[in-house]
């Protein structure tokens, strides 16, 4: 089993639709948790992060974090088109001297106009 | 503005030439990341560095080495490129100990194509 799972999609939505998108994870030592965003051609760029588990708002974006069920989540409120892009989750340990990002593979994301 | 700069975007490349993508940043971080990204397979961490002259293999390490000479510069070095070497190659760099939590800022990418 992977550390990190993310639901392969293609996922293809409308305009307005609320996104949910999801990760599962194995090792109950992580910690922090991040979602990443990365547009066609471009390198990832850091969304948002979360600490602890419960819910974390953003503006349109949501966090949320079940450590219990190893369960996180990213809802996207009023989808747009310009949200269409791949989602990538990552977390961490927060332990060790240099401890690194585990990733998911990515979700890539159409929103239709 | 903090950055990441990979010196090229497009690669093209022949099979069996050396191959160096170089990787800067301005950040004065101390850790660097050399991944490669795929269809269906992902972020796959190739080579990474907590400091200067320092390295220590990723994920898939096999046919790659890197340099790391000067904090700010990262270069990941392809010795004889292959076919199967064609992929977006990411660099990312992140503050030092017990910093990860800030995450990695990333550079646009290199897409290289070894034909």
């Amino acid at each position: 089993q992977k550390e990190v799972e993310q639901d392969p999609g293609p996922l293809s939505v409308p305009e307005g639709a609320i996104v949910s998108l999801n990760c599962t994870y194995s090792n109950s030592a992580f910690q922090y948790f991040m979602w990443y965003r990365q547009y066609s051609r471009k390198g990832p760029e850091l969304l948002m992060y979360t600490y602890s588990s419960g819910n974390k708002e953003d503006g349109r974006f949501t966090a949320q974090v079940d450590k219990s069920s190893k369960y996180i989540s990213l809802f996207i409120r009023d989808s747009q088109p310009s949200d269409s892009a791949t989602y990538l989750c990552a977390m961490t340990t927060l332990t060790g001297a240099n401890s690194k990002l585990t990733f998911g593979k990515g979700i890539t994301l159409s929103v239709r106009p | 503005d903090v950055k990441v700069t990979q010196s090229s975007r497009y690669l093209v490349k022949r099979t069996g030439e050396k191959v160096f993508l170089e990787c800067v940043q301005d950040m004065d971080h101390e850790n660097m990341f050399w991944y490669r990204q795929d269809p269906g397979l992902g972020l796959r961490l190739i080579y990474f560095s907590y400091d200067v002259k320092m390295k220590e293999k990723g994920d898939i390490p096999e046919g790659y080495s890197v340099s790391r000479e000067k904090k700010e510069r990262f270069s990941l070095i392809l010795e004889s490129a292959s076919t199967n070497q064609t992929s977006m190659y990411l660099c990312a760099s992140s503050p030092g100990l017990g910093k990860v939590i800030y995450g990695y800022t990333f550079g646009s990418g290199t897409r290289l194509t070894v034909v």
